[in-house]
């Protein structure tokens, strides 16, 4: 699975936009991208995932380039409950199915 | 949908004794569950992969005679940590992939336990 790069943290006002971007520049075709988050001491919870068209579902909003090479996770009015770790993960949706975590992001939502 | 549920939340337990973690799909059935563990300020590292009536796969550096896992029906996985150290002692997370699998959609996708926090003295 294709390794992603993400800011280590990230701090956003409560009622903007976060932004959260993850780079994965050896993606290949079949690859989809994922986002989790993590809220401290619990399980990780799915967010979107997207292969090449822009999604959006009722939590947030994923842009992947037109290169693939890159995305950004969009929490359009970030609370403070939005305040976690966010995993960006790219990997094929068949065959070996395992999720592999890097480090993520700590996002902060500040009031 | 989609909720899977880990018992107990928390254990405490001596060195030297044997911890069972149970991980439950409650509305789904999980041909494949995943297990993690978490130690503070670091990410989730999975230690296996565990398929409904077969023998599960480790990953590198994971002692399968230490943790053992066991898939015995489609809704529920076990993990138990023998002879526990304090160096066992992390954030055990469980995840389910949900049956019959689809392609690109969400019933590939896996759901994560609240986790079970281990901690051994």
């Amino acid at each position: 699975d294709a390794k992603t790069t993400q800011p280590p943290s990230m701090d956003c006002a409560e009622g903007r936009a976060a932004n959260l971007p993850c780079n994965h520049s050896t993606i290949s075709g079949n690859e989809y991208v994922y986002w989790y988050r993590q809220i401290h001491s619990q399980g990780p919870q799915y967010i979107i995932h997207g292969l090449k068209n822009n999604e959006t579902n009722e939590m947030a909003s994923l842009i992947i380039t037109e290169d693939r090479k890159s995305s950004t996770l969009i929490l359009p009015h970030a609370t403070l409950r939005d305040t976690a770790v966010y995993y960006c993960i790219v990997r094929v949706a068949q065959g070996a199915q395992k999720l592999v975590f890097g480090q993520g992001t700590r996002l902060t939502i500040n009031p | 949908g989609a909720v899977v549920s880990q018992h107990p939340s928390w254990v405490i337990c001596k060195s030297g004794t044997s911890v069972k973690i149970e991980c439950r799909s409650l509305d789904f059935q999980a041909t494949t569950m995943f297990w993690y563990r978490q130690f503070p300020k670091q990410s989730l590292m999975l230690m296996a992969t565990s398929n409904e009536g077969s023998k599960a796969t480790y990953e590198q550096g994971v002692e399968k005679d230490k943790f053992l896992i066991n898939h015995a029906s489609l809704t529920l996985s076990t993990l138990t940590v023998t002879s526990a150290h304090p160096e066992d002692s992390s954030f055990y997370i469980c995840s389910a992939r949900q049956f019959p699998v689809a392609s690109g959609g969400l019933y590939n996708e896996q759901f994560f336990g609240p986790g079970t926090r281990l901690t051994v003295l």
